[in-house]
């Protein structure tokens, strides 16, 4: 089975400046996508950025970005220009890419608080 | 595009009563969807797979019984909670997927059990 790990429980950045939020996974498959969701305290589960395994290109969505390290089974994001908008949760994710074995079931990991200090 | 709801967004009920959640893809259709419950200040853990036409697949731990999912539409998903207790009070999420690659969220049903 699959496990996703957010070793960060909180992280704290300065408005304007830059954070970066950790997580490894564990898998055995070759094909799988990584996401990145934000959870505000309204908790309305918002997609930030999407990464497809087959890809090497880090995936990016305007101020955010992801540094993906396959070899490593790593997948951090980094919020760059931060906003107080981007106060939340944040969770990273995992699914397999072979729908027959596991639907599109998402794994998440323990999530992220992260607080914008103004 | 890709708009998911959750009614109610907020009910309370009284210990042994059953709650109905109910769970809809409001533009397009989904053949999947997913039933998560998250614990304050914890992550999703997801309780059940839910498949238009068929029955739902339960992940380990989560009792069938307890928790009644049915998903009788391409729209439509439901989760009932079965005499409900305190212990059951929690926030549910459900999600839909209208392609292989992205899950989309609802708002969430904050359920407090007294």
């Amino acid at each position: 089975a699959q496990t996703v790990t957010q070793s960060q429980p909180e992280m704290s950045v300065q408005e304007a400046e830059t954070v970066t939020l950790s997580c490894t996974y564990d898998t055995s498959e070759s094909d799988y996508y990584l996401f990145w969701y934000k959870q505000p305290p309204s908790r309305q589960m918002i997609l930030v950025i999407r990464q497809e395994a087959y890809k090497q290109q880090n995936a990016t969505e305007n101020r955010f970005s992801v540094n993906f390290q396959k070899a490593a089974k790593s997948f951090s994001l980094k919020i760059s220009d931060s906003q107080l908008g981007d106060a939340a949760m944040y969770f990273c994710a995992y699914r397999s890419a072979l729908i027959r074995a596991a639907g599109n079931k998402l794994t998440f990991g323990g999530g992220t608080r992260v607080l914008v200090k103004p | 595009g890709a708009v998911v709801s959750q009614h109610p967004s907020w009910v309370i009920c009284k210990s042994g009563t059953s709650v109905k959640i109910e769970c809809r893809s409001l533009d397009f259709q989904a053949t999947t969807m997913f039933w998560y419950r998250q614990f304050p200040k914890q992550s999703l853990m997801l309780m059940a797979t839910s498949n238009e036409g068929s029955k739902a697949t339960y992940e380990q731990g989560v009792e069938k019984d307890k928790f009644l999912i049915n998903h009788a539409s391409l729209t439509l998903s439901t989760l009932t909670v079965t005499s409900a207790h305190p212990e059951d009070s929690s926030f549910y999420i459900c999600s839909a997927v209208p392609t292989r690659n992205e899950q989309f969220f609802g708002p969430g049903t904050r359920l407090t059990v007294l």
